[in-house]
């Protein structure tokens, strides 16, 4: 079992539409979480971070459930710049032993 | 702020040959990381700096990895000699705590190693 692991998509979502993605990991020990996106051939950069009690950043949203053990994103009203490739982060306390998922490939269509 | 500085950006080599990529932090960054992107697949860490020391290499394959932090600051990756399958792109990234807790990881763009 991969440590982080991500559905590879892609998913294929009109303009307008709500589109989530989740993200399982299997180290319990896990502290840090985060949703990076990664524009192709482009390096990944931080889209949010995940806390335990949720965050929202405009249209995107962010859930932990640590007894399941996983973390989730919501996107509403997906524009066209949304498409992308977004990473699960995971990392134990202190930033040690950063993995990141193999990502979600997101296509917006017009 | 200037980003994350690495160089090359792009590299052909010949298997067996050896080759150095080099990286420069955002300034004042205590942290810093070295990951291999394989296509399509997510970064994997090779190895994380302190400043000047290694807490973490356990994925660097150390029988033709190298790299080192001198001074705490820039950083080199070096291959040698490399295999076919090292053909990827060398992520540099930093972020500027240095103890405790986590924070963003800021990457540069990337050294895409092409090896023949």
């Amino acid at each position: 079992r991969k440590e982080v692991e991500q559905d590879p998509g892609p998913f294929n979502v009109p303009e307008g539409a709500t589109v989530a993605f989740n993200c399982t990991y299997s180290n319990s020990a896990s502290q840090s979480f985060f949703w990076y996106r990664q524009d192709c051939r482009k390096e990944p950069k931080l889209l949010m971070s995940v806390y335990s009690s949720g965050n929202e950043d405009g249209r995107f949203t962010a859930q932990l459930n640590r007894a399941s053990q996983y973390i989730s994103l919501l996107i509403r009203d997906s524009k066209l710049s949304d498409s992308a490739t977004y990473l699960c982060v995971v990392s134990l306390w202190g930033g040690f032993k950063t993995i990141f998922g193999a990502g979600t490939r997101l296509f917006v269509k017009a | 702020e200037a980003g994350v500085a690495q160089s090359p950006r792009y590299k052909i080599i010949e298997k067996r040959q050896s080759v150095a990529f080099w990286c420069n932090p955002i300034s004042g960054h205590a942290t810093l990381y070295w990951y291999q992107q394989i296509l399509g697949q997510g970064p994997k860490l090779l190895i994380q700096f302190q400043n000047n020391g290694v807490v973490d290499d356990s994925q660097l394959p150390k029988d033709r990895f190298s790299a080192e932090r001198l001074k705490g600051v820039d950083s080199t990756l070096k291959i040698q000699p490399a295999k076919l399958e090292d053909s990827a792109v060398y992520l540099c990234a930093s972020s500027p705590r240095t103890s405790g807790g986590t924070d963003t990881q800021y990457f540069g763009p990337g050294t895409r190693l092409t090896v023949l």
